[in-house]
């Protein structure tokens, strides 16, 4: 099975750049989807398909995805960006093919 | 206003079971992608079941195979989880997620969840 891995926790400055990291076997292949989840709601998708916002979020939100690690990017990081992140892929050669990632903690400093 | 409602969760005991329910408002739940997301007590996220929007396709994770049914009621425009002979390991929160209509299930609507505790 399709394995997707990400770092525990990330910090960053207000203002400052975040970068949150999705490690997996030629992940650029695939289409990585992020999802951002605060305390106490449920996750909310800000990224799809590598680098598409759905409407509504700031375009201070990017994403990449080259290699074996695709990329969410949060520029001019603000207070309310601190939440758990998440990727996920769709890996049709998987008996169960919709596979999340661990999760990565932002703390705004 | 595209919403999903979850409902039935409850404390049940190891060996019982339960019925989900999630209620879509705001679209046509038999032609979108639908997924059960469960999050345990201060872990990530899980995909535990995947139906197709036509219905013919449903995955499960390891985890539920076996135990836990995903289906839906077009009347009802409703997603169901029948979920037995559960275990103290399948104490989460339990998201419906609608898989938005790219080919590669980006969720992009998500209930607030219900919790499920087993325990005795």
């Amino acid at each position: 099975s399709y394995v997707l891995t990400q770092a525990p926790s990330v910090s960053v400055a207000p203002g400052q750049t975040a970068r949150i990291s999705c490690g997996g076997t030629d992940i650029e292949t695939k289409s990585v989807h992020w999802y951002q989840q605060k305390p106490g709601q449920a996750p909310v998708l800000v990224l799809h398909d590598d680098s598409d916002r759905p409407s509504g979020i700031p375009d201070r939100f990017s994403g990449s995805n080259s290699g074996n690690t695709a990329t969410l990017t949060i520029n001019r990081v603000e207070a309310g960006d601190e939440a758990d992140y998440y990727c996920q892929v769709w890996d049709s050669s998987s008996l169960h093919p919709v596979i999340f990632g661990g999760g990565t903690k932002l703390t705004v400093l | 206003e595209v919403q999903l409602v979850e409902s039935g969760g409850g404390l049940v005991e190891p060996g019982g079971s339960l019925r989900l329910s999630c209620a879509a408002s705001g679209f046509t739940l038999n032609t979108y992608e639908m997924n059960w997301v469960r999050q345990a007590p201060g872990k990530g996220l899980e995909s535990i079941a995947y139906i197709s929007a036509t219905g013919n396709t449903k995955y499960y994770a390891d985890s539920v195979k076996g135990r836990f049914t995903i289906s839906r009621d077009t009347a009802k425009n409703s997603l169901f989880l029948q979920m037995n002979r559960l275990r103290v390991e399948d104490t989460a929160l339990y998201y419906c997620t609608r898989g938005s209509r790219g080919p590669y299930n980006a969720q992009d609507c998500w209930g607030q969840g219900t919790l499920v505790t087993v325990s005795s």
